[in-house]
């Protein structure tokens, strides 16, 4: 373990509210990742991104926005566009090239819309 | 873009007898496989990677196999013990210089019995 923090590890949010998801990782690695996972459906990839200030949409990037300023940090906010934002976030990140095949998760954080 | 599947979605085995979990995939292109374990709350981590110049790799009593041309490949673990118990994940993926994105499968719970 260690290497890719996420926090918080709970999260609760009112209908209507945008929250930002913190991911860290002091691995040096380029590539970030996030992804959702909901139950019997696996990991589905939200957002990831390559390099500092460049990032690209996943499968299912609709209500989700993501930023990349830093390449230590890649934060997630899941807007009140999202319809059904419960769910268990994780993270990833990997280093570059044919080398940086493995993807090194975070601990995740559950969101629970109330 | 590519898909997997992977079956089963549970499987219950008793302590000490062999496992197996197969996934197939869509994309020809696709070059490296791996398979990740997710206990429950905790992270996905890589137990076993294979990558398409071989057709089989071990690690102890964790063992994948390859078939390319029918596109599919398959977890084998043996002599099961109750540890084992965890959600596993296949993954494909095209590795290259750039985004390595990673397709998942949507998971087998795997249960050893003690």
């Amino acid at each position: 373990d260690g290497g890719i923090t996420q926090s918080p590890k709970y999260l609760f949010r009112k209908e209507g509210q945008n929250v930002t998801l913190s991911c860290e990782q002091n691995l040096n690695h380029d590539a970030m990742y996030w992804y959702r996972q909901d139950p019997g459906q696996g990991l589905r990839l939200i957002y990831y991104s390559q390099i500092v200030n460049d990032f690209q949409k996943g499968d299912i990037a609709e209500g989700y926005s993501v930023s990349r300023e830093k390449k230590e940090s890649f934060p997630l906010t899941v807007t009140s566009a999202q319809k059904n934002p419960t769910a268990f976030y994780l993270c990833a990140s990997r280093t570059a090239g044919l080398a940086g095949a493995e993807q090194f998760f975070g601990p995740g954080t559950r969101l629970t819309v109330l | 873009g590519e898909n997997v599947e992977q079956h089963p979605s549970t499987l219950s085995v008793q302590e000490g007898d062999s496992a197996v979990i197969k996934c197939t995939y869509s994309d020809s292109a696709s070059n490296y496989f791996p398979w990740y374990k997710q206990e429950l709350g905790k992270r996905p981590q890589l137990i076993i990677d294979i990558r398409s110049n071989v057709g089989e790799k071990k690690d102890q009593r964790i063992a994948v196999t390859l078939n390319k041309t029918a596109k599919h490949f398959s977890l084998h673990i043996t002599e099961t013990q109750p540890e084992d118990s965890a959600v596993y994940f296949c993954a494909a993926s095209i590795l290259r210089t750039g985004a390595n994105n990673l397709f998942f499968g949507t998971g087998t719970r795997l249960t050893v019995i003690p």
